[in-house]
């Protein structure tokens, strides 16, 4: 089984702090995302990799980044963390060819900006 | 611009009777349709798809029907089980690369 690894399930962060996300995939996927999960708006993405060091914003990248350093590891960044970026982040991914834009999630995390 | 649209939040059926959700979509270019079940403090996982060509797609329990000419699309759950409490969402690929524009979801209540 793909098995997508998010370090921080719950992280609380002040206004204004440097805030990183990690993600990990074990099935050699060329392709990654960041979403984001809020109510009432569904999933939104935020950034989408498709190879390492690619990178391409999705529909809400204002506010974020990404590193992508090595094929299994995508990062978000979030540089000044605000308040409206409490949210659940989710990471996915998905190998080139395989299942029909089926994509395989992380379980969350949970982030709150006080 | 939201071009997968989910109207109901929330839904509430008694176990046993059927579930159906429903998802608009308003890109007449969506060849694919995707629902995903999420639990709390868990990642969304895979449940169903459909393909354009077809009008209708099962897996046990669930079916999914797609009705190209009103861009409408549901998930039928029969029967309906306790542990089906989850969120749904719809989802359609949009652009290259495997990226799924996803519906605002709809909570599911399984009542006993």
């Amino acid at each position: 089984d793909v098995k997508v690894t998010q370090s921080s399930r719950y992280l609380v962060k002040r206004t204004g702090e440097k805030v990183f996300l990690e993600c990990v995939q074990d099935m050699d996927h060329e392709n990654m995302f960041w979403y984001r999960q809020d109510p009432g708006l569904g999933l939104r993405l935020i950034y989408f990799s498709y190879d390492v060091k690619m990178k391409e914003k999705g529909d809400i990248p204002e506010g974020y980044s990404v590193s992508r350093e090595k094929k299994e590891r995508f990062s978000l960044i979030l540089e000044s963390a605000s308040t409206n970026q409490t949210s659940m982040y989710l990471c996915a991914s998905i190998g080139v060819g395989r299942g029909a834009n089926v994509l395989t999630f992380g379980a969350g995390s949970r982030l709150t900006v006080l | 611009d939201q071009q997968v649209k989910q109207n109901s939040p929330s839904l509430s059926v008694q176990e046993g009777r059927i579930s159906i959700l429903n998802c608009d979509y308003t890109n007449s270019m969506f060849d694919y349709f995707l629902w995903y079940k999420k639990y709390p403090a868990e990642g969304p996982t895979f449940l169903i798809s459909i393909s354009s060509i077809k009008d209708k797609n099962e897996d046990g329990r669930f079916t999914v029907f797609l009705n190209k000419s009103a861009k409408h699309l549901s998930l039928h759950i029969v029967p309906s089980q306790p542990g089906d409490s989850a969120v749904y969402f719809c989802a359609a690929p949009k652009g290259g690369g495997n990226k799924l524009t996803f519906g605002t979801g709809t909570q599911l209540k399984v009542e006993l």
